[in-house]
This record gives structure tokens, C-alpha cells and sequence, in this order.
């Protein structure tokens, strides 16, 4: 059974800083490994979707790496902003079956100080 | 364009009672999944929609739980007999179904909370 962990759990930064926050996942046989935002109150928004093929992707000022030899991903977070805090999710299905059903890791609450 | 829509967006029942939580996914999306957070935990996985074929269950906590879905559109996820323990966010996703276009778009959720 897959398991997600995100590494810190809580993370409290002050604007302008770069910050890293990571995945890690026990099984390597994903489909692709993808990362969400959730703001309080409201569902979730999606980030970024990293193939299984795909080493890393960009927008922005976001960026996030897959090693699924080491089973990790890394969110990269450039010159940090109040709007950035919320909390950040990883996620990712099986490579196999027809379904698509996502394992998420407990999240990464942001704060990003004025 | 239109996001996947949830109702209602909270919902208080008594113990025991039924309820009905309703989805509305993204207009072509093939692919509907239900998913379940509870407060302080992380998303679990209820039941996933592709098509017509026969949906993934295999996330439902027990047979309290069902859900349906019409065609390519609507779903709606029941829980009979309500629990305190059912108390959560009930979160609706749908995707294109396809591969390489599998990134899921999440509806605003239902807030269930069972007293």
C-alpha cells in the first residue's frame, strides 16, 4: 500500500525567502506525482503534474523535482509571498489499474510573514 | 469556464440520519472521484467513476456509503445512517480521463458534520 509523507508537517518563513518542501512515497510505481494547494475553507487547487517519465516541472515561480528511484519530490517555492501560505499537498496514483485514485501525503501548512 | 461545483457546501444532520452530497464535474471530464478529509488528516480515497464502466469502490469505509453517478455528469455520494465519525469534508474531483491529461480539479467540497 502506497504511503505519502510530507516533511515538515508546518513551515513559517518570512516573504521573500526561498523554501523547499518534500514528498516522500514508499511505493515507486506511480503514474505521475502531482502537487496541490489548499486554502482554508476551499477545495484544492492543483499546482503542478509531474509525469513518471518527467524529472521536473515549472510554473512560475514554482518548481517541482520527481526522483522515483529514491521515491522523492521536492516542491521549490522562489522569492516567497503572504499569498503563497496555505497548505501544500503531494499526491500520486498507481502506475497500474485502470484507476486513477490519488494517495495524498498530510500536507505542508505554509506561512509566509509580511 | 465552469470548475467541478459541490452541494451543499455544509451540511449538519443528527446521528442516524441520511444524507446526500451532490457533484457537478467539469463539462466532458469522464473521470469522477470522491474523496474524504478528516479534520487534521489527509484526503482519503472513497470511489472513482470512469465512463460507463463500473466504478472503484474499494475506498468506501463500509455499506453505509454509496454513490452513483449519471452518465458522464452528475454523482451524488449517500451515506445512510450517519456517524460522528462520518463528520468531515467530502471532496469531488473529476479529470479528462485520459492518458497524460490525468490532473484532477477539485470541487470546494461539503462540510459534513454529524451531531
Amino acid at each position: 500500500k502506497q504511503e505519502v509523507t510530507q516533511i515538515p508537517a508546518a513551515l513559517s518563513v518570512p516573504e521573500g525567502e526561498n523554501l523547499v518542501l518534500n514528498c516522500s512515497f514508499t511505493d515507486s510505481a506511480i503514474y505521475n506525482l502531482q502537487w496541490f494547494r489548499q486554502d482554508p475553507g476551499k477545495g484544492l487547487t492543483s499546482l503542478l503534474l509531474i509525469q513518471s517519465s518527467q524529472r521536473e516541472q515549472t510554473s512560475g515561480r514554482l518548481n517541482a523535482s520527481l526522483d522515483k528511484s529514491s521515491g522523492r519530490s521536492t516542491l521549490y517555492i522562489a522569492a516567497s509571498q503572504p499569498g503563497d501560505s496555505a497548505t501544500y499537498l503531494c499526491a500520486a496514483p498507481p502506475a497500474s489499474g485502470s484507476a486513477r485514485q490519488l494517495t495524498f501525503g498530510s500536507g505542508t501548512q505554509l506561512t509566509v510573514l509580511p | 469556464g465552469a470548475g467541478v461545483s459541490q452541494s451543499p457546501s455544509n451540511k449538519v444532520t443528527e446521528k442516524g440520519k441520511d444524507v446526500e452530497l451532490r457533484c457537478d464535474p467539469i463539462s466532458g471530464h469522464t473521470a469522477l472521484y470522491w474523496y474524504r478529509q478528516r479534520l487534521g488528516q489527509g484526503l482519503e480515497f472513497l470511489i472513482y467513476f470512469q465512463g460507463n464502466s463500473a466504478p472503484d469502490k474499494s475506498g468506501l469505509p463500509s455499506d453505509r456509503f454509496s454513490a452513483e453517478r449519471t452518465g458522464e455528469s452528475v454523482s451524488t455520494l449517500t451515506i445512510q445512517r450517519t456517524q460522528q465519525e462520518d463528520s468531515a469534508v467530502y471532496l469531488c474531483a473529476s479529470s479528462l480521463g485520459r492518458f497524460s491529461q490525468e490532473t484532477q480539479y477539485f470541487g470546494p467540497g461539503t462540510r459534513l458534520l454529524v451531531l
